[in-house]
């Protein structure tokens, strides 16, 4: 089955620039998705089809995809961002939703 | 305004069994396929089920497949999940998630807020 890897944890001092990454087989094939969750709340999708926001998230959010990793980028981080990210993707081979393990991102 | 409203977790004893619902509101329920996403405590995201449009395709994570069961009524906008056998380790949350489109193939744009089921004697 398709595997997703993430670092478990980021830190980033406040103003600066996050990068975390998400790491699959040729992951550039397929589309990634990512979602944002603090604690005691659901998950909210943050960037969608691996660069597109949803309506609501702020442009600093911003993703891309190529090769074996996808990348979620926080530029400008604010206190406020500190948070689990979660990457996913749809594996077609076994019709199955698939999670990275999840990145704390922790802000300084 | 979209809506999941998930219901029916608890307290249950290992071998035990209970059912899990999502009430949907704000969208055209029928036209969505649907998911269920678990976190057990202190854990990432797991997939459990998903469920198309119709209710005529289903999916399940692997390990899972076999106690749980995943269905749909469109007539009354309300997503289930029937859990059997439970085990400790299915302690979670359990989310209900929607799809964008009519099979499970893409992302959720929208999630509830969550019921927690704890499997324990």
């Amino acid at each position: 089955s398709y595997v997703l890897i993430q670092a478990p944890s980021v830190s980033v001092a406040p103003g600066q620039t996050a990068r975390i990454t998400c790491g699959g087989n040729n992951i550039g094939s397929k589309s990634v998705h990512w979602y944002q969750q603090t604690p005691g709340q659901a998950p909210v999708l943050v960037i969608y089809y691996d660069s597109d926001r949803p309506s609501g998230i702020p442009e600093r959010f911003s993703g891309s995809n190529s090769g074996n990793t996808a990348t979620l980028t926080i530029s400008r981080v604010e206190a406020g961002d500190e948070a689990d990210y979660y990457c996913q993707v749809w594996d077609s081979s076994s019709d199955h939703v698939v999670f990275g393990g999840g990145t704390k991102l922790t802000v300084l | 305004e979209v809506q999941l409203l998930e219901s029916g977790g608890g307290l249950v004893q290992p071998g035990g069994s209970l059912g899990l619902s999502c009430a949907a509101s704000g969208f055209t329920f029928s036209s969505y396929a649907m998911s269920w996403v678990r976190q057990a405590p202190g854990k990432g995201l797991e997939w459990v089920s998903s469920i198309s449009a119709t209710g005529g395709t289903t999916y399940y994570t692997d390990s899972l497949k076999g106690r749980f069961t995943i269905s749909r009524d469109n007539s009354k906008d309300t997503l289930y999940l029937h859990v059997n056998s439970l085990r400790a380790e299915d302690t979670a949350v359990y989310y209900c998630a929607k799809d964008i489109v009519l099979l499970p193939s893409a992302y959720f744009d929208y999630w509830g807020q969550g019921t927690l089921v704890t499997v324990s004697s």
